[in-house]
């Protein structure tokens, strides 16, 4: 069964990186799909971030592109994510989860679905 | 403001059925089967209920159906049960550069 687990500091100083891991097992991340990150403000909805694929091409939400990078360790057989910059609004339960890219004929790649999820981990944004 | 439109909250009693509702546009929910529903309790992580508008992963109970009709997607619980109390996203593809977009959310709660 493929599960997911998130790992990373709780607290980050405004202004500082957040960076999170998320390690995969049951399942090889070079046996393909994407790998997404999304996160929740409490009490509020879901926001995908971005997603990788084993080669290392990723996609981006537009409005968090400039702080965003995602990197693969296939080695590892996890992921990562560096937000940059961070403000109390990043503050946000992240989770990382498995995503079926859908690739359409004359538009822009997307998501399909997120079938499998981590447990996910709060980050908090305070000094 | 989420890209997708969904009520608040619903309601129902156990063994009633209830259907929430996703409004999107054409360059999501109208114009592709991609659908998704997600199931949400508290303090806990989305599980995928409904992909592709309307096909259950397995272990995933068949009082969950989604259908879709224009640019309106709708997941229906039938025989509702306390444990069916929840937080529901919807989420479609996009065309556009956003890749992927989310509902607002629904809150379910079974009197």
């Amino acid at each position: 069964q493929v599960q997911l687990q998130e790992s990373g500091p709780g607290l980050v100083k405004p202004s500082e990186t957040l960076s999170l891991t998320c390690a995969v097992s049951g399942y090889s991340i070079s046996s393909g799909y994407y790998w997404g990150w999304i996160r929740q403000p409490p009490g509020k909805g879901l926001e995908w971030i971005g997603s990788i694929y084993h080669s290392g091409s990723t996609y981006y939400n537009p409005s968090l592109k400039s702080r965003v990078t995602i990197s693969v360790d296939t080695s590892k057989n996890q992921f990562s994510l560096k937000l940059s910059s961070v403000t109390a609004a990043d503050t946000a339960v992240y989770y990382c989860a498995r995503d079926l890219l859908i690739v359409v004929v004359a538009a822009t790649p997307g998501s399909g679905y997120f079938d499998y999820w981590g447990q996910g981990t709060l980050v908090t944004v305070s000094s | 403001q989420s890209a997708l439109t969904q009520p608040a909250s619903v309601s129902g009693s156990p063994g009633q059925s209830i259907t929430i509702s996703c409004t999107g546009t054409s360059s999501d929910v109208g114009g592709y089967n991609y659908v998704s529903w997600y199931q949400q309790h508290p303090g806990k992580a989305p599980k995928l209920m409904i992909y592709d508008v309307s096909n259950r992963p397995s272990g995933v109970s068949n009082r969950f159906s989604g259908s879709k009709s224009g640019n309106t997607a709708s997941l229906t619980i039938s025989g509702l049960q306390a444990e069916d109390e929840a937080d529901y996203y919807c989420s479609s593809y996009t065309s556009s550069s956003t890749y992927v977009v989310f509902g607002g959310g629904t809150k379910l709660t079974v009197l």
